[in-house]
């Protein structure tokens, strides 16, 4: 089955450790995302890879790291330095050209105690 | 300063009935338009999206509008079933920026009364 894989479902952590939100994709897409979903809010787009080894700020990059060391892969991590960690994460990948249909994980509720 | 807006957070509906959920956008580069739908705890799916070259798209229920010179874009649905309640979020792309950036509305939680 093709899709977007998003692990844990749920992730608790103390406040000040940083985490790391895994994203995997089996449809050959070339373009990924991170999204970030508060209540009552809209999406708001965290970084974003366009290519391997090449990946851009988004809206709300402050506190938050990347890397696209594989296609499949666009792992997140939300470091110490983010002020409020707490929320719904969201990957997306896409195939990465113009008009052009963005596909969502199931995301990750992050809960930062 | 929001570029795409859903000036209603919540729409109510009878079952059978037709659904408008309306989205509003400022940015006059957005030339391709997309709805989502999402349940709560799970991720958007995909439902149905516009290229500003067309001013209509239909797919089975769902059909979108687009009226570029009000910039304004609207998702019908007929007839409105129970298991279409679930928040609705636009999103918009300057297909030409090259960097496939989506920019959201905050969404509209339609309810389908049965």
């Amino acid at each position: 089955d093709g899709g977007i894989t998003q692990s844990p479902k749920y992730l608790f952590r103390k406040e000040g450790q940083n985490v790391t939100l895994s994203c995997e994709q089996n449809l050959n897409h070339d373009a990924m995302y991170w999204y970030r979903q508060d209540p009552g809010q809209g999406l708001r787009l965290i970084y974003y890879s366009q290519i391997v080894n090449d990946f851009q700020k988004g809206d709300i990059a402050e506190g938050y790291s990347v890397s696209r060391e594989k296609k499949e892969s666009f792992p997140l991590t939300v470091t110490s330095a983010q002020k409020n960690p707490t929320a719904f994460y969201l990957c997306a990948s896409s195939i990465g050209k113009g008009t052009d249909t963005q596909y969502f994980g199931p995301g990750t509720r992050l809960t930062v105690l | 300063d929001q570029q795409v807006k859903q000036n209603s957070p919540s729409l109510s509906v009878q079952e059978g009935r037709i659904s408008i959920l309306n989205c509003d956008y400022t940015n006059s580069m957005f030339d391709y338009f997309l709805w989502y739908k999402k349940y709560p705890a799970e991720g958007p799916t995909f439902l149905i999206s516009i290229s500003s070259i067309k001013d209509k798209n239909e797919d089975g229920r769902f059909t979108v509008f687009l009226n570029k010179s009000a910039k304004h874009l609207s998702l019908h649905i007929v007839p409105s079933q129970p298991g279409d309640s679930a928040v609705y979020f636009c999103a918009a792309t300057d297909s030409g920026a090259g960097s496939y950036q989506l920019t959201f509305g905050k969404g509209t939680k339609l309810s389908v009364i049965p």
